[in-house]
């Protein structure tokens, strides 16, 4: 089946620095790829969906600015949080459907981001 | 709007009894039905669909309209079936899922 990849795995930050998470499909090309995230012993919330070649979409109460997406390539995505804080720490999961459709969606393996 | 409700968060079942997770939906439209599940230390993985309408692992999920529901059975648990299990939807032909809380499924040998 179709694998997408997420770097790094886990991340620890300082407080106010940046931090930049990719997503990629491996072996297949995703003009939109998908950006949860997921507290502990959490659902998975649904941020933003990422669109190849122009602007992500963001989820109502998700900060734009704060949680910037780029999608330059149809095999990569990139989240970065911007000047981080505690609070953001999460684990930060990516996914993709394959061939446009919904039932045929894979995911990363996500992204453990710590913020001190 | 929509929604997806799993009232149990966790559930322990005896090897070899039956198991059945509960998931209901909400959706103006013609909901497409997911269940997911996600093993210990690993990614999230599709475990079916309803409009499949097959059994994975022994799984078995039937999309009831009137009552909303998509709830997820085996007949006879299994050790390995331990794992976290989410029902997700999404609108026919959208992409976007929207997932249910989640249910910990633990398997009693």
């Amino acid at each position: 089946g179709a694998v997408v990849s997420q770097h790094p795995s886990w991340v620890i930050c300082k407080s106010g620095t940046s931090v930049k998470i990719e997503c990629r499909s491996l072996d297949f090309q995703a003009t939109t790829m998908f950006w949860y995230r997921q507290f502990p012993k959490q659902s998975l919330m649904l941020m933003a969906t990422s669109n190849e070649g122009s602007k992500a979409t963001y989820e109502q109460g998700v900060e734009k600015d704060k949680f910037l997406i780029n999608h330059a390539s149809l095999t990569l995505s990139t989240l970065t949080v911007t000047s981080a804080h505690p609070e953001d720490s999460s684990f930060y999961i990516c996914s993709a459907p394959v061939g446009g459709r919904s039932y045929e969606q894979f995911f990363g393996p996500g992204t453990r981001l710590t913020v001190l | 709007a929509q929604r997806v409700t799993q009232p149990e968060k966790l559930l322990s079942v005896f090897k070899g009894a039956p198991v059945e997770l509960k998931c209901n939906y909400s959706y103006s439209g013609s909901p497409e039905l997911f269940w997911y599940v996600q093993y210990s230390r690993q990614r999230l993985q599709l475990l079916l669909r309803h409009i499949s309408r097959e059994s994975i692992k022994g799984f078995t999920a039937d999309l009831n309209k009137g009552e909303t529901s998509f709830h997820l059975k085996k007949p006879f648990a299994q050790e390995e079936d331990s794992a976290m299990y989410y029902c997700a939807l999404s609108g026919f032909g959208n992409e976007k899922l929207t997932f249910g809380t989640g249910t910990r499924l633990t398997i009693i040998p």
